[in-house]
């Protein structure tokens, strides 16, 4: 079975510039989250889907982020204008509510904002 | 709120040596508790986890038991080896149908040959 799948794997782009990161959950599970972690603030969550409804994006850093997911499959969190310290690895996970909780992650996107 | 407290890392270990990761935690109800495991350069994978006071979950020679009464769930391995150095995180479950996790901030581990 294919894991969450995520791209690019890597993305270095220039203060200012729009960045879209990708996300494709394991078919099936109806819960979508998006993490970023540093070396500073550790793992934190940004955003969850439900059925594709956003719960809680209390942790969305600022109005420069903005995360959709247009359907059960794909999901993007978008940065507009990037800064040098969004610079991070971003995760997306799923799971699904009929489960004990875990999520499956995927391998993330490692952004450089020069 | 809910909250996931683990030791003060890095450990250094060198290999067969005894692990135990301490983690602590509040939590309103009854969650779900996990181990998570990162190695360089990927994302978290579940290692083990336990659902109700007094389970014992265990995966690739790792333990960790749900204890209630002192609200922890320590990590322990009995001869660790080089290819467990990673980053370890401790994470529970939100009560509720959320399926939201919180995290503990991880601990770095390294086995030397």
């Amino acid at each position: 079975d294919a894991g969450v799948i995520q791209s690019p794997r890597h993305e270095v782009t220039e203060m200012g510039q729009e960045v879209t990161l990708r996300c494709k959950p394991i078919s099936g599970h109806d819960y979508l989250f998006w993490y970023r972690q540093t070396m500073m603030r550790g793992l934190e969550l940004l955003i969850y889907f439900n059925n594709n409804v956003p719960i809680d994006d209390s942790g969305m850093p600022e109005d420069r982020f903005s995360a959709k997911m247009p359907n059960a499959s794909f999901s993007t969190l978008k940065i507009q204008p990037s800064e040098p310290r969004d610079s991070a690895v971003y995760f997306c996970a799923s799971t699904t509510g009929q489960s004990s909780y875990e999520q499956y992650f995927g391998p993330g996107t490692r952004l450089t904002v020069t | 709120g809910n909250s996931v407290t683990q030791m003060e890392g890095p450990v250094t270990l060198s290999e067969e040596a005894f692990l135990t990761i301490n983690c602590t935690y509040t939590a309103t109800g009854y969650p779900s508790l996990f181990w998570y495991v990162q190695y360089p350069g990927e994302g978290l994978q579940l290692l083990l986890k336990a659902t109700k006071a007094d389970d014992k979950g265990s995966n690739k020679g790792f333990e960790a038991t749900y204890r209630k009464e002192t609200t922890s769930f320590h990590l322990e391995k009995g001869s660790v080896q080089v290819s467990d150095s990673a980053v370890y995180f401790c994470a529970l479950s939100d009560t509720g149908a959320n399926s939201k996790l919180t995290f503990g901030k991880g601990i770095t581990l390294s086995v030397r040959p």
